[in-house]
Protein backbone atom coordinates (compact mmCIF):
# COMPACT_ATOMS: atom_id res chain seq x y z
CA UNK A 1 0.00 0.00 0.00
CA UNK A 2 1.03 3.54 -0.68
CA UNK A 3 0.84 6.81 1.61
CA UNK A 4 1.44 10.41 1.19
CA UNK A 5 1.44 12.72 4.10
CA UNK A 6 1.47 16.07 4.36
CA UNK A 7 1.81 16.74 8.45
CA UNK A 8 1.14 20.34 7.56
CA UNK A 9 -2.59 21.39 6.87
CA UNK A 10 -2.37 25.12 6.85
CA UNK A 11 0.87 27.24 7.12
CA UNK A 12 0.91 31.38 7.14
CA UNK A 13 3.65 33.44 6.43
CA UNK A 14 4.42 36.98 5.28
CA UNK A 15 5.40 37.90 2.07
CA UNK A 16 9.48 37.91 1.60
CA UNK A 17 9.63 34.69 3.65
CA UNK A 18 10.79 31.39 2.99
CA UNK A 19 8.76 28.39 3.56
CA UNK A 20 9.10 25.02 3.49
CA UNK A 21 6.12 22.45 2.83
CA UNK A 22 6.64 18.57 3.66
CA UNK A 23 6.01 15.52 2.42
CA UNK A 24 6.11 11.97 3.65
CA UNK A 25 5.67 9.03 1.59
CA UNK A 26 5.44 5.12 2.07
CA UNK A 27 5.76 3.02 -0.69
CA UNK A 28 7.11 -0.66 -1.10
CA UNK A 29 8.22 -0.01 -4.97
CA UNK A 30 11.62 0.19 -6.01
CA UNK A 31 10.65 1.85 -8.65
CA UNK A 32 8.18 5.34 -8.13
CA UNK A 33 7.16 8.70 -9.00
CA UNK A 34 6.89 11.67 -6.68
CA UNK A 35 4.91 14.90 -7.62
CA UNK A 36 3.83 17.98 -6.50
CA UNK A 37 0.73 19.74 -7.88
CA UNK A 38 -0.73 23.47 -7.06
CA UNK A 39 -4.21 24.30 -6.45
CA UNK A 40 -5.03 28.22 -6.57
CA UNK A 41 -8.26 29.21 -5.56
CA UNK A 42 -9.43 28.82 -9.33
CA UNK A 43 -9.32 25.35 -7.94
CA UNK A 44 -7.20 23.29 -11.14
CA UNK A 45 -4.21 21.39 -9.75
CA UNK A 46 -1.15 22.96 -11.58
CA UNK A 47 1.84 20.34 -12.29
CA UNK A 48 4.53 21.95 -10.98
CA UNK A 49 7.04 19.30 -10.51
CA UNK A 50 7.78 15.47 -11.28
CA UNK A 51 10.99 13.17 -9.99
CA UNK A 52 11.33 9.70 -10.54
CA UNK A 53 12.93 7.23 -7.56
CA UNK A 54 16.12 6.73 -9.07
CA UNK A 55 17.28 10.10 -9.33
CA UNK A 56 17.82 11.79 -5.88
CA UNK A 57 19.17 15.34 -7.07
CA UNK A 58 17.74 18.02 -5.74
CA UNK A 59 16.10 20.44 -8.31
CA UNK A 60 15.57 24.30 -8.35
CA UNK A 61 13.22 26.49 -10.27
CA UNK A 62 13.29 29.85 -9.83
CA UNK A 63 11.62 30.47 -6.52
CA UNK A 64 10.97 26.79 -6.31
CA UNK A 65 13.19 24.24 -4.76
CA UNK A 66 12.73 20.62 -4.28
CA UNK A 67 14.63 18.44 -1.95
CA UNK A 68 14.11 14.54 -2.69
CA UNK A 69 15.57 12.33 0.31
CA UNK A 70 15.58 8.39 -0.01
CA UNK A 71 16.75 7.87 3.01
CA UNK A 72 14.04 9.69 4.84
CA UNK A 73 11.07 9.31 2.07
CA UNK A 74 10.81 12.36 2.09
CA UNK A 75 9.91 14.87 -1.30
CA UNK A 76 10.29 18.65 0.59
CA UNK A 77 9.36 21.65 -1.69
CA UNK A 78 10.29 25.10 -0.53
CA UNK A 79 9.12 28.43 -2.16
CA UNK A 80 11.52 31.74 -1.53
CA UNK A 81 11.09 34.98 -1.10
CA UNK A 82 7.72 33.91 -0.99
CA UNK A 83 4.87 36.56 -2.77
CA UNK A 84 0.86 36.69 -2.53
CA UNK A 85 0.49 34.70 -5.63
CA UNK A 86 1.90 31.49 -3.81
CA UNK A 87 -1.03 31.54 -1.66
CA UNK A 88 -2.56 27.98 -2.64
CA UNK A 89 -3.19 24.57 -1.16
CA UNK A 90 -0.28 22.63 -2.54
CA UNK A 91 -0.49 19.13 -3.11
CA UNK A 92 2.35 15.95 -2.84
CA UNK A 93 1.69 12.64 -4.73
CA UNK A 94 3.18 9.57 -5.43
CA UNK A 95 2.50 6.92 -8.56
CA UNK A 96 3.91 3.55 -8.78
CA UNK A 97 6.14 2.51 -11.99
CA UNK A 98 4.01 -0.15 -12.96
CA UNK A 99 0.93 1.62 -12.46
CA UNK A 100 -0.23 5.35 -12.86
CA UNK A 101 -2.90 5.91 -10.39
CA UNK A 102 -1.77 8.59 -8.35
CA UNK A 103 -1.98 8.81 -4.14
CA UNK A 104 -2.30 12.22 -2.89
CA UNK A 105 -1.18 13.51 0.56
CA UNK A 106 -3.69 15.76 2.14
CA UNK A 107 -2.63 18.68 1.24
CA UNK A 108 -0.87 22.06 2.87
CA UNK A 109 -2.98 25.36 2.50
CA UNK A 110 -0.40 28.10 2.50
CA UNK A 111 -1.23 31.92 3.03
CA UNK A 112 0.98 34.60 1.93
CA UNK A 113 0.18 37.65 3.94
CA UNK A 114 1.19 41.13 2.42
CA UNK B 1 -2.85 24.14 -26.59
CA UNK B 2 -6.10 23.60 -24.69
CA UNK B 3 -5.69 21.81 -21.33
CA UNK B 4 -8.12 19.45 -19.75
CA UNK B 5 -11.44 20.78 -19.46
CA UNK B 6 -14.61 19.65 -17.62
CA UNK B 7 -18.23 20.32 -17.58
CA UNK B 8 -20.13 21.35 -15.60
CA UNK B 9 -17.78 23.52 -13.04
CA UNK B 10 -20.36 23.42 -10.32
CA UNK B 11 -23.75 21.20 -10.34
CA UNK B 12 -26.26 20.69 -7.40
CA UNK B 13 -29.00 17.87 -7.25
CA UNK B 14 -31.12 16.55 -5.09
CA UNK B 15 -30.70 13.12 -3.61
CA UNK B 16 -31.88 10.34 -5.73
CA UNK B 17 -31.65 12.11 -9.16
CA UNK B 18 -28.74 11.04 -11.47
CA UNK B 19 -25.80 13.60 -13.02
CA UNK B 20 -22.99 13.45 -15.63
CA UNK B 21 -20.04 15.34 -15.59
CA UNK B 22 -17.91 15.31 -18.57
CA UNK B 23 -14.11 15.67 -19.07
CA UNK B 24 -12.24 16.63 -22.52
CA UNK B 25 -8.71 15.75 -22.17
CA UNK B 26 -5.90 17.25 -23.54
CA UNK B 27 -6.20 16.14 -27.15
CA UNK B 28 -3.81 13.37 -28.15
CA UNK B 29 -3.77 11.68 -25.03
CA UNK B 30 -4.54 8.02 -24.46
CA UNK B 31 -4.63 8.12 -20.77
CA UNK B 32 -7.95 9.51 -18.91
CA UNK B 33 -8.52 9.36 -15.10
CA UNK B 34 -11.10 10.34 -13.09
CA UNK B 35 -10.16 11.53 -9.25
CA UNK B 36 -12.24 12.96 -6.78
CA UNK B 37 -11.98 14.78 -2.70
CA UNK B 38 -14.73 14.75 -0.72
CA UNK B 39 -14.86 16.82 1.92
CA UNK B 40 -12.22 16.79 4.64
CA UNK B 41 -10.54 13.76 2.80
CA UNK B 42 -7.79 13.27 0.19
CA UNK B 43 -7.84 13.17 -3.70
CA UNK B 44 -8.54 9.31 -4.19
CA UNK B 45 -8.24 7.77 -7.66
CA UNK B 46 -11.57 6.51 -9.58
CA UNK B 47 -10.54 5.07 -12.34
CA UNK B 48 -8.16 5.36 -15.67
CA UNK B 49 -8.99 4.66 -19.51
CA UNK B 50 -6.44 4.06 -21.79
CA UNK B 51 -8.58 5.12 -24.92
CA UNK B 52 -11.90 3.57 -24.98
CA UNK B 53 -10.83 0.81 -22.46
CA UNK B 54 -10.78 1.00 -18.67
CA UNK B 55 -7.57 -0.38 -17.60
CA UNK B 56 -8.06 0.64 -13.83
CA UNK B 57 -11.35 0.54 -11.69
CA UNK B 58 -10.35 -0.38 -8.67
CA UNK B 59 -10.97 3.39 -6.98
CA UNK B 60 -15.01 3.30 -8.42
CA UNK B 61 -17.02 3.20 -4.84
CA UNK B 62 -20.05 1.46 -6.05
CA UNK B 63 -22.19 0.87 -8.80
CA UNK B 64 -23.34 3.62 -8.78
CA UNK B 65 -21.33 5.13 -10.62
CA UNK B 66 -20.47 4.52 -14.09
CA UNK B 67 -17.98 5.80 -16.55
CA UNK B 68 -17.29 6.00 -20.15
CA UNK B 69 -14.79 7.21 -23.02
CA UNK B 70 -16.80 6.20 -26.56
CA UNK B 71 -14.40 6.75 -29.23
CA UNK B 72 -11.48 7.53 -26.65
CA UNK B 73 -11.80 10.89 -26.59
CA UNK B 74 -14.00 12.50 -23.64
CA UNK B 75 -15.48 10.54 -20.87
CA UNK B 76 -18.65 10.82 -18.86
CA UNK B 77 -18.91 10.15 -15.42
CA UNK B 78 -22.74 9.19 -14.24
CA UNK B 79 -23.70 9.14 -11.24
CA UNK B 80 -27.18 7.22 -10.67
CA UNK B 81 -29.07 7.60 -8.01
CA UNK B 82 -26.75 10.26 -6.17
CA UNK B 83 -26.64 9.91 -2.70
CA UNK B 84 -25.39 13.21 -0.10
CA UNK B 85 -21.92 11.03 0.57
CA UNK B 86 -20.87 11.68 -3.19
CA UNK B 87 -20.41 15.58 -2.78
CA UNK B 88 -17.24 16.56 -3.45
CA UNK B 89 -15.07 18.10 -6.06
CA UNK B 90 -14.28 15.78 -9.23
CA UNK B 91 -11.46 15.62 -11.02
CA UNK B 92 -10.44 14.44 -14.47
CA UNK B 93 -6.57 14.66 -15.56
CA UNK B 94 -5.10 12.83 -18.80
CA UNK B 95 -1.74 12.20 -19.79
CA UNK B 96 0.08 10.97 -23.03
CA UNK B 97 0.78 7.82 -23.50
CA UNK B 98 3.27 6.00 -21.24
CA UNK B 99 1.55 4.99 -17.97
CA UNK B 100 4.08 7.24 -16.20
CA UNK B 101 3.52 10.39 -18.04
CA UNK B 102 3.04 13.19 -16.24
CA UNK B 103 -0.79 13.54 -15.40
CA UNK B 104 -2.51 16.91 -16.31
CA UNK B 105 -5.68 17.82 -14.64
CA UNK B 106 -8.64 19.92 -14.99
CA UNK B 107 -10.28 22.31 -13.15
CA UNK B 108 -13.06 20.10 -11.45
CA UNK B 109 -16.87 19.76 -11.23
CA UNK B 110 -17.93 20.47 -7.61
CA UNK B 111 -20.88 17.97 -7.21
CA UNK B 112 -23.50 18.79 -4.37
CA UNK B 113 -25.96 16.53 -3.56
CA UNK B 114 -28.65 17.73 -1.28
Amino acid sequence: AQKVTQAQTEISVVEKEDVTLDCVYETRDTTYYLFWYKQPPSGELVFLIRRNSFDEQNEISGRYSWNFQKSTSSFNFTITASQVVDSAVYFCALSPNAGNMLTFGGGTRLMVKP
Amino acid sequence: EAGVTQFPSHSVIEKGQTVTLRCDPISGHDNLYWYRRVMGKEIKFLLHFVKESKQDESGMPNNRFLAERTGGTYSTLKVQPAELEDSGVYFCASSLRQSTDTQYFGPGTRLTVL
